[in-house]
């Protein structure tokens, strides 16, 4: 069954670094979203993508995060100045019509 | 925006029992997957279902689009059930799907 992969599992940065979260979604996926759930809390939204560029976004999407798909596979969330609140899970999910895949997800601790 | 919410928050059985969990939403949508996210973190997809009936194993769900809810029912619990249970909708007109908070489900040996 085709997946999403996700890299790094878990990454742990200082605060104020900058950290990049990588994605692969599915290959015949046009659809592609970035979710954060905070330990022990609901998985929240934060940004959708299609034809490159950002279909709607949440609030807690700033101007600290940014996506982009770099080539034909790869879809990134970049997070400039990272704060110890960004601490999450985050998870990386596609969609081909209304269903949707998430990938395993990228722990994020920030220092 | 929709409002989803999901009952019972906690939820306890002994090993064997059956389960019914409930989601209920505040507009109409396109699509309602329910997940069990898994002690990893895993989210993974149990049904895709924005209407009618299905069955997996000892899980089914149903999905009663008119009346903005949906169940899903576990049947003979297993210890491997623990964990949480999210249902998720994608609003209509929407480019993204909106989770519950979810039914923490702990099933004891």
């Amino acid at each position: 069954e085709p997946e999403v992969t996700q890299t790094p599992s878990h990454q742990v940065t200082q605060m104020g670094q900058e950290v990049i979260l990588r994605c692969v979604p599915i290959s015949n996926h046009l659809y592609f979203y970035w979710y954060r759930q905070i330990l022990g809390q609901k998985v929240e939204f934060l940004v959708s993508f299609y034809n490159n560029e950002i279909s709607e976004k949440s609030e807690i999407f700033d101007d600290q995060f940014s996506v982009e798909r770099p080539d034909g596979s790869n879809f990134t969330l970049k997070i400039r100045s990272t704060k110890l609140e960004d601490s999450a899970m985050y998870f990386c999910a596609s969609s081909i019509l209304t269903f949707y895949t998430f990938g395993s997800g990228t722990r994020l601790t920030v220092v | 925006g929709i409002q989803v919410e999901q009952s019972p928050p906690d939820l306890i059985l002994q090993e064997g029992a059956n389960s019914t969990l409930r989601c209920n939403f505040s507009d109409s949508v396109n699509n309602l997957q329910w997940f069990h996210q898994n002690p990893w973190g895993q989210l993974i997809n149990l049904f895709y279902i924005p209407s009618g009936t299905k069955q997996n194993g000892r899980l089914s769900a149903t999905t009663v689009a008119t009346e903005r809810y949906s169940l899903l029912y576990i049947s003979s619990s297993q210890t491997t059930d623990s964990g949480v249970y999210f249902c998720a909708v994608e609003p209509t007109g929407g480019f993204k799907t909106i989770f519950g908070a979810g039914t923490r489900l702990f099933v004891k040996a």
